[in-house]
């Protein structure tokens, strides 16, 4: 199986601009969180989707948004972009397991991540 | 927010060489899990141990958890240049969600 693919891998944008990032998970796999890792929070949740549902969200800002599609890609948008944003985001897929498919976070299997630099 | 400390920051050792890392975390959780990273690339799952669970191995890993201490290790034996990562703890809380909850991980650095 094709493993966790995120695209693009660099992107530089500056200050103010919007970006979208893209995920595709594993075959097979519905849900799909995305983490935020830079050297000073290190890797942080921002948000999980399940089944096109968002279900469950970290403590970042509504700047930061995201989706998932029927075939389980998922999309995070940041808006208006600040310097902190600069990081490595990063997507993970995983199999819904637990009672009736409500718990996936199990073991979750990351893509390379997508590298932002906001200038 | 992160859920615990790793320790040590950052670790040191010759080829062939144990390597030992140490997680702490705050709330009771349901599994805690151990990923690796290369240089600022994506996370690769090594090994995932439930709150039922004391010790569990994979290959030259060995995790332990210690559900009264809140605190669980990963021992890595004869350990390869190949090994030189960064090593993160993430636990599971299912009522917190599901989501992984990262410590802030432990540079290790293998010598040949």
């Amino acid at each position: 199986k094709a493993g966790v693919t995120q695209t693009p891998r660099y992107l530089i944008k500056t200050r103010g601009q919007q970006v979208t990032l893209s995920c595709s998970p594993i075959s097979g796999h519905r849900s799909v969180s995305w983490y935020q890792q830079t050297p000073g929070q290190g890797l942080q949740f921002l948000f999980e989707y399940f089944s096109e549902t968002q279900r469950n969200k970290g403590n970042f800002p509504g700047r930061f948004s995201g989706r998932q599609f029927s075939n389980s890609r998922s999309e995070m948008n940041v808006s208006t972009l600040e310097l902190g944003d600069s990081a490595l985001y990063l997507c993970a897929s995983s199999l819904p397991t637990g009672v009736g498919g409500m718990t996936s976070t199990d073991t979750q299997y990351f893509g390379p991540g997508t590298r932002l630099t906001v200038l | 927010s992160q859920q615990g400390e790793e320790d040590p920051q950052a670790l040191s050792i010759q080829e062939g060489e144990n390597a030992t890392m140490n997680c702490s975390y705050k709330t009771s959780i349901n599994n805690l899990q151990w990923y690796r990273q290369n240089s600022g690339r994506g996370l690769v799952h090594l090994i995932l141990i439930r709150s039922n669970e004391r010790e569990k191995h994979s290959g030259r890993l060995r995790v332990t958890l210690d559900t009264s201490k809140k605190s669980s290790s990963l021992l890595i034996t004869a350990s390869r240049a190949a090994d030189t990562a960064s090593y993160f703890c993430a636990t599971v809380s299912y009522n917190q969600g599901g989501k992984l909850i990262f410590g802030q991980g432990t540079e290790l650095s293998v010598k040949p």
